[in-house]
């Protein structure tokens, strides 16, 4: 099956730019999608399909995927971006998350 | 307003069994894909199943496949997780969640509040 990883925590500061990363084999050929969870509160899409934002998404987030990594970027990260993020992707009739990554900002 | 709200979640013991409910409002079910999803206390999110918009298709996650199987009423608008042969590995807060709109690339674009169940 699939897999998805990713760090377990990232830090940045407010104002700076936080990268957080999800590496699987040959990612770059599947569509990856991203998801911020606050604590107590279910998930939200932030990125679809690498690098397209829902409606109501903020600018500072983007997405990129290629090779065998996905990059979700926070620019100008704010308090309020502390969350755990998580991506997603299709593979083979099934739908993989990597283990999540929590970003502190400090 | 597009919603959803899960219900069913509760405290069972081991080899029972469980059906949730997901009540949708401000689309129709018939019209996307639909998932469950799951997340066990302090861990990460965990794919469970997938139904097609025609129903045509229903996929399981390897850990539930024979257990658990997802079924739609399209009259009340409701999804539905039947869940046999409950086991401890199974206690987590439980989601649906609606498909964007290409099921391979579209995400799932909205989440209910979860409903958590407890095997036990």
């Amino acid at each position: 099956s699939y897999e998805l990883t990713q760090a377990p925590s990232v830090s940045v500061s407010p104002g700076q730019t936080a990268s957080i990363t999800c590496s699987g084999e040959k990612l770059g050929d599947k569509y990856a999608c991203w998801y911020q969870q606050k604590p107590g509160q279910s998930p939200v899409l932030v990125i679809y399909q690498d690098n397209k934002r829902p409606s109501g998404i903020p600018e500072r987030f983007s997405g990129s995927n290629s090779g065998n990594t996905a990059t979700l970027t926070i620019s100008g990260t704010q308090a309020m971006d502390e969350a755990d993020y998580y991506c997603q992707v299709w593979d083979s009739s099934t739908w993989v998350f990597g283990g999540g990554t929590k970003l502190t900002v400090l | 307003q597009v919603q959803l709200v899960e219900s069913g979640g509760g405290v069972v013991q081991p080899g029972r069994s469980l059906r949730l409910s997901c009540a949708a409002s401000g689309f129709t079910l018939s019209g996307h894909g639909m998932h469950w999803v799951r997340q066990a206390p302090g861990k990460g999110l965990e794919w469970v199943a997938f139904m097609s918009s025609d129903i045509s298709n229903t996929n399981y996650a390897d850990s539930v496949k024979g257990r658990f199987t997802i079924s739609r009423d399209s009259a009340k608008n409701a999804l539905y997780v039947q869940m046999n042969s409950l086991r401890a590995e199974d206690t987590a807060v439980y989601y649906c969640a609606k498909s964007g709109g290409d099921y391979a690339s579209g995400g799932l674009d909205v989440w209910g509040q979860g409903t958590a169940v407890t095997v036990s």
